[in-house]
């Protein structure tokens, strides 16, 4: 498989649960990025993780937790969440360096 | 803070040309984007133009950028019914690799 997988692709949890949202990329890069799309703002950066370090935190609140084991994989575990957090999160990935982002389908999350 | 304004609404005949706006803050920008959002898909980057240039095309798109003005868009010509999606303008904030700033998207809707 090529490109930005994310899975799943719906999520429905309530505000109680523990999930995770996978991102997996086969295309050699090695920085990786969460955005989340909500309907009400613009697409928002969350996190950038760089050779598998994090390099940016966009003051996102600690009830959303990536990881990022090795270059090819990315993950968010979610815990705690509120209603307000159901949007799109989507995952990219990049050439470290690169400008350009090539981005998975996203993960339709919805917090009961 | 860094601020990227599209209009929200577009609406098209198929055929005609579709010109879509967008307006940034970061005088810093080196990259600026135009990236396309289909129904259940994740992004897709169109195309991307420096910022030492005023114009780029490719095939249908053409991108004009006014940096005096803080001004992009992007024209489709011969629009069609596949153009219909939710088109995002992209800056990167502060010339930091990875920090894009995305406007709210605008909705192209192409009639036949």
């Amino acid at each position: 498989e090529t490109g930005v997988t994310q899975t799943p692709r719906h999520l429905v949890m309530g505000m109680t649960n523990k999930k995770s949202l996978k991102c997996e990329q086969h295309l050699g890069h090695n920085a990786m990025y969460w955005y989340k799309q909500s309907a009400k703002k613009p697409l928002e950066l969350m996190f950038v993780y760089s050779l598998e370090e994090r390099v940016e935190n966009n003051s996102v609140p600690s009830r959303f937790s990536p990881e990022c084991p090795n270059s090819s994989h990315l993950f968010l575990h979610l815990h705690t969440l509120q209603p307000e957090d159901s949007a799109l999160y989507l995952c990219a990935s990049s050439p470290d360096g690169a400008w350009e982002q090539f981005f998975g389908p996203g993960t339709r999350l919805t917090v009961l | 803070g860094e601020d990227v304004e599209q209009s929200l609404f577009l609406s098209v005949r198929e055929g005609d040309s579709s010109v879509i706006n967008c307006t940034y803050t970061d005088s810093s920008s080196t990259y600026l984007y135009w990236y396309k959002q289909e129904p259940g898909a994740g992004l897709q980057l169109l195309t991307y133009i420096f910022s030492n240039m005023d114009m780029k095309q490719d095939q249908r798109l053409t991108v004009l950028l006014n940096k005096k003005d803080k001004h992009l868009s992007l024209r489709i010509a011969d629009t069609q019914t596949g153009d219909s999606a939710i088109y995002f303008c992209a800056e990167i904030y502060g010339g930091s690799q990875g920090n894009l700033i995305f406007g709210k998207g605008t909705k192209l809707s192409v009639k036949p």
